[in-house]
């Protein structure tokens, strides 16, 4: 079955600062994997999804993040951080194609940023 | 159209009401879904429908009870809801259940059970 541990349930960072915000996925099939933000009292908002078109994915609001397979992470990053950006971040991996389950999300823990001005 | 929307956003009943969720997309998408989020943690899969048929209950207790009336709406039916049932509550549509197709989510609702 398929997981994803996000390490560091808060992580703060200063404006202009680089965000770095960790996910490691299990998987016995190749993963669909997804970054979420959540802000405050809001829904979830997609901000991007590795389907294995690219290993190098670019999302919204300035965030990419890397698919390595020989470290089984999609790790979310963005150069400078922005008040903004502050929010509930969660990473996200779909049980495949096949099956009962095919295509629920299972979600991490989830990493809260604080940016600090 | 690119929204999912969700009412009321904030609920407030007691153990003895009955009330209803209701979520509505225009999309096209085929599959829909209800999630339950407690405070600081992820999102818990309770519903799935698919072509308007439930596909999957994730042992979730009688006292919540779906209804899919058509392919752009979805409801959550409430009944004897007991204080730890409060939480968010977030719907959710994607295009179909295949594995790479992103869901979208809707704002919430806000239940209190008092």
């Amino acid at each position: 079955a398929q997981s994803v541990t996000q390490l560091g349930s808060h992580v703060s960072v200063s404006e202009g600062a680089l965000v770095l915000l960790r996910c490691n996925y299990s998987s016995s099939v190749p993963p669909y994997l997804f970054w979420y933000v959540q802000y405050p009292n809001q829904g979830l908002q997609l901000l991007l999804k590795y389907t294995s078109a690219a290993t190098l994915v670019k999302g919204i609001n300035g965030f990419e993040a890397e698919f390595k397979k020989s470290e089984t992470s999609f790790h979310l990053t963005k150069p400078s951080a922005h008040m903004r950006d502050a929010a509930e971040y969660f990473c996200a991996v779909t049980e495949g194609d096949y099956g009962g389950s095919q295509g629920n999300l299972i979600f991490g823990k989830g990493t809260k940023l604080s940016v600090k001005p | 159209d690119t929204e999912v929307t969700q009412t009321p956003k904030h609920l407030v009943m007691g153990m003895t009401n009955k009330k209803s969720l209701k979520c509505e997309q225009h999309m096209g998408h085929r599959a829909m879904y209800w999630y339950k989020q407690k405070a600081k943690k992820p999102p818990e899969l309770m519903f799935v429908y698919s072509y308007e048929k439930l596909s999957i209950n994730e042992s979730v207790p009688s006292r919540f009870s779906p209804e899919c009336p058509n392919s752009s709406l979805l409801n959550l039916h409430l009944h004897a809801l007991q204080p730890e049932d409060s939480a968010l509550y977030l719907c959710a549509s994607s295009q179909d259940r295949g594995g790479n197709t992103e869901a979208f989510f809707g704002q919430g609702t806000r239940l209190t059970v008092v």
